[in-house]
């Protein structure tokens, strides 16, 4: 089924140790995003891209790193884990529309991190 | 400063009760209002989703009632079954500003049998 894939679905982490979560989509989406889900927090955006070789930062890029070499790819690291960035991690993807008007997302199935 | 508050925080119904979430924005620009249905372990999936030039949008059992004035929508899950037990967001998009969402932080439904 066409739709947005990430890998891993869990994983845990010593503090300081860096590791690349990878969301791929197949469905021809410009728009591509990473959040994180906390509870009681609600999604949080870390990076976003507009298009292939493009990234910009969201609401909390502190500690992440983004790329977006191929359109259908985007990768979210974390170069120094920190228990702070224990968290469910969900990839998005969206069309872009005319005008930038709003338009609903398709999410991953999530990655669970657990950074000790 | 959240630009999305949503409440209940949880919420419990009887099955075939009326299970109803409330959004409030404050940001003007916004003009698409989705939610999106999460189950455990699963990531969230669209649901429905409202522009402002309407105030009412049904899709089956599920209607997104929205007040233009009061910057205010909400969901209405009518004749609500143990299925529709799941966390419901609530999220707001503008033009012009690569797509993203700025989400509530949720609400915890469980519908009783």
């Amino acid at each position: 089924n066409a739709g947005v894939t990430q890998t891993p679905k869990f994983r845990v982490l010593k503090t300081g140790q860096s590791m690349t979560l990878l969301c791929a989509q197949d469905m021809n989406h410009e728009y591509m995003y990473w959040y994180r889900q906390d509870p009681g927090m609600g999604l949080r955006l870390i990076h976003y891209s507009v298009g292939e070789g493009t990234t910009a930062k969201g609401e909390v890029p502190d500690g992440y790193n983004v790329s977006r070499l191929k359109k259908q790819n985007f990768l979210l690291g974390l170069e120094s884990a920190a228990p702070s960035q224990t968290s469910v991690y969900f990839c998005a993807s969206s069309y872009s529309t005319t005008g930038g008007a709003g338009i609903g997302y398709t999410f991953g199935s999530g990655t669970r991190l657990t950074v000790v | 400063q959240q630009q999305v508050k949503q409440s209940p925080q949880s919420l419990i119904v009887q099955k075939g009760g009326i299970s109803i979430i409330n959004c409030a924005y404050e940001n003007t620009a916004f003009d698409y209002f989705p939610w999106y249905q999460q189950f455990p372990g699963k990531g969230p999936a669209l649901l429905i989703a409202i522009r402002p030039d309407v105030s009412e949008k049904k899709e089956g059992r599920f209607t997104i009632s929205f007040n233009k004035s009061a910057k205010q929508f909400s969901l209405h899950i009518m004749d609500s079954q143990p299925g529709d037990s799941a966390t419901y967001f609530c999220a707001a998009s503008m033009k012009g500003n690569a797509g993203k969402s700025t989400f509530g932080d949720g609400t915890t439904l469980t519908v009783k049998p």
